[in-house]
């Protein structure tokens, strides 16, 4: 089946640590994105994607990294350096085509939480 | 600075009556608008997308409008049910940039 797989579902991390997202698809999207959501807030974007080696910081990337080095892969690093890193995460991907606002596919998401 | 606002307050109706859920965005013009249904701890999933020179679109039980001139989209459910109840959210892709930019969300309760 053809989809999108972030894991793991659940993540636990130290403070001070940094931890990686994974972020997987298998539907030939060029298109990929990081969101975070807090509790009963919508969906911000961290970083996005629209080719493999290319990336572009979305509204708040401080404190994330991310590499594009596969077209169907776009992992997310949350560093020490994020403040406030507890949080559900979302990835995303779309066809690229320009201005066809194609619908973007989510992935199960990863809840994170500092301990 | 461009933004697209959605109204934060839950919306509770009673099923069978129709929900009606709004979308503005200030200080540009979409091409389009997307809009998402969102379950607790799920992923959001697309619902429908209206271009700006479509003034509705219907799926089903779902009505979009686009009102460039009130600089506003309005999503309707006819004959609401109790699993109807999420999060719905509104979307657009800003222009030539593909950063996918998501309103707040509003949540919807349909009592049985």
């Amino acid at each position: 089946d053809g989809g999108i797989t972030q894991s793991p579902k659940y993540l636990f991390r130290k403070e001070g640590q940094n931890v990686t997202l994974s972020c997987e698809q298998n539907l030939n999207h060029d298109a990929m994105y990081w969101y975070r959501q807090d509790p009963g807030q919508g969906l911000r974007l961290i970083y996005y994607s629209q080719i493999v080696n290319d990336f572009q910081k979305g509204d708040i990337a401080e404190g994330y990294s991310v590499s594009r080095e596969k077209k169907e892969s776009f992992p997310l690093t949350v560093t020490s350096a994020q403040k406030n890193p507890t949080a559900f995460y979302l990835c995303a991907s779309s066809i690229d085509l320009p201005g066809e606002g194609t619908e973007a596919f989510f992935g199960q998401g990863t809840r994170l939480t500092v301990v | 600075s461009q933004k697209i606002e959605q109204n934060s307050e839950a919306l509770n109706i009673q099923e069978g009556k129709t929900a009606t859920l709004t979308c503005n965005y200030t200080n540009y013009s979409p091409a389009y608008l997307q809009w998402y249904r969102q379950d607790p701890g799920r992923g959001p999933v697309f619902l429908l997308l209206i271009r700006e020179n479509e003034k509705e679109k219907r799926k089903e039980r779902l009505k979009v409008t686009f009102d460039t001139t009130l600089k506003q989209s309005l999503f309707h459910i006819t004959a609401s049910q109790p699993a109807d109840s999420a999060t719905y959210l509104c979307a657009h892709l800003m222009d030539s940039s593909y950063k996918l930019i998501f309103g707040s969300g509003t949540r919807l309760l349909v009592r049985p």
